[in-house]
């Protein structure tokens, strides 16, 4: 079974640094997919970034984008030049990609990311 | 705004009852999925809908149950509740049978059993 692994519980980063969130994951498939999601005081879950497994290329949003390493099956977020609306819980979740396979999210135990003015 | 609608936002009930928790999905969207927030569990998936079938089970109680209509619409029953009960259930959607797809979630059901 897969399992998604966010060890840092907390984190907290002042504006305008820049701060990496951890992830990893196990599985034996070769196809998948791997998002993070952002959930702000608000309680949305948002879609922050998405990476194809099948893509050695990183995946970027503006000022978040990701280190992908298949090899050691780690997912990490990079934000760059931190907002103070960057204050959330960020999850890390995983999807099976190959064929016949559902849409189940997998989810990680969530970091709490609080940006400091 | 993703799209996605959930009523109510917030549902505040004792423990015995039954409640229904109701999801529209994106305009388009075929799949539909419920899951559960909680402090035990955190997230987790329950159940995923695509165009009226189930399609994906996850860790859903016998107490719970779900189903998707012809204007796929979907909504959530949750028995007998219990005080365990009490979570943030969201509903997510995506355009196709799921597998490769970003899904969108909702804002979520606040459920407090008491």
């Amino acid at each position: 079974a897969q399992t998604v692994t966010q060890s840092q519980p907390e984190m907290s980063v002042q504006e305008a640094e820049t701060v990496t969130l951890s992830c990893t994951y196990d599985t034996s498939e070769n196809n998948y997919y791997l998002f993070w999601y952002k959930q702000p005081p608000s309680r949305q879950m948002i879609l922050v970034i998405r990476q194809e497994a099948y893509k050695q290329q990183n995946a970027t949003e503006n000022r978040f984008s990701v280190n992908f390493q298949k090899a050691a099956k780690s997912f990490s977020l990079k934000i760059s030049d931190s907002q103070l609306g960057d204050t959330a819980m960020y999850f890390c979740a995983f999807m099976n990609g190959g064929s016949g396979n559902t849409g189940k999210l997998i989810f990680g135990q969530g970091t709490t990311l609080q940006v400091k003015p | 705004d993703s799209g996605v609608t959930q009523t109510p936002k917030h549902l505040i009930t004792a423990t015995g009852q039954r409640v229904t928790l109701r999801c529209s999905p994106r305009s388009g969207d075929l799949s539909v999925y419920w899951y559960q927030q909680s402090l035990d569990q955190g997230l987790q998936f329950l159940i995923q809908y695509y165009n009226g079938e189930e399609r994906a089970k996850g860790n859903i109680l016998e107490r719970f149950s779900a189903q998707q209509f012809p204007d796929l619409h979907s909504e959530l029953n949750l028995s007998s509740l219990e005080l365990g009960d009490s979570a943030l259930y969201f509903c997510a959607s995506s355009p196709g049978v799921g597998q490769r797809e970003t899904q969108y979630f909702g804002p979520g059901t606040r459920l407090l059993v008491l």
